[in-house]
């Protein structure tokens, strides 16, 4: 069975700083791991992805994200915060052979300042 | 390229109240999900349909049946609304099962 734990539910960064969101995950098999941002009230939005390869990932809008499998993590990180960044953000994870079954994380609302 | 569609956006049910939810993509997707949203609980699964003319339970089917009708289509329906099911509704879609899924704008269902 697979999980996926978002520490942190409210995170709030000033304008410019350092986003940082972190995503711990559980699978019996290598996973496939995304984040997806939510507008609100909008669907969700794809930021990213690792299914093979590279750990690195780089995504959409400046975020990117590292595959750390002996920490089993995924944290996603921004340099530089912007206002427009303001959104809830969900760590997903699925195997590859469960017909793309997405388990998610419970979400982190971000909150930018100025 | 509309990508993903649900209607309603929003309904109001009375307790014991049936309704169907749509879905349809036009991205010619072959796999279709349907998720719920709660405060603190992330999205969860509902049920989901791996290609044209299958479908199977997910995390949470209990009180939901659903239809594929044909590649494009993928419906949702409450028989009996319980204000449990009071939740937003996402339908989502993806080339094969393990791809990105496409999200569609969801609808907002309050059941009293």
């Amino acid at each position: 069975a697979q999980s996926v734990t978002q520490l942190g539910s409210h995170v709030s960064v000033s304008e410019g700083a350092l986003v940082l969101l972190r995503c711990n995950y559980s699978s019996s098999v290598p996973p496939y791991l995304f984040w997806y941002v939510q507008y609100p009230n909008q669907g969700l939005q794809l930021l990213l992805k690792y299914t093979t390869g590279a750990t690195l990932v780089k995504g959409i809008n400046g975020f990117e994200a590292e595959f750390k499998k002996s920490e089993t993590s995924f944290h996603l990180t921004k340099p530089s915060a912007h206002m427009s960044d303001a959104a809830e953000y969900f760590c997903a994870v699925s195997e590859p052979d469960s017909w793309g079954k997405l388990q998610f994380g419970a979400g982190t609302q971000v909150v930018v300042t100025p | 390229n509309a990508g993903v569609t649900q209607t309603p956006k929003f309904q109001v049910l009375k307790t014991g109240q049936s309704m169907t939810l749509q879905c349809a993509q036009d991205m010619n997707h072959n796999s279709m999900y349907w998720y719920r949203q709660d405060p603190g609980m992330g999205l969860r699964l509902i049920y989901y349909s791996a290609s044209e003319g299958t479908t199977d339970k997910g995390e949470v089917p209990n009180g939901y049946n659903v239809s594929r009708l044909n590649k494009r289509e993928f419906s949702l329906r409450l028989e009996s609304a319980a204000p449990s099911q009071t939740s937003v509704y996402f339908c989502a879609s993806s080339e094969q099962g393990a791809d990105t899924q496409y999200f569609g704008p969801g609808t907002r269902l309050t059941v009293l």
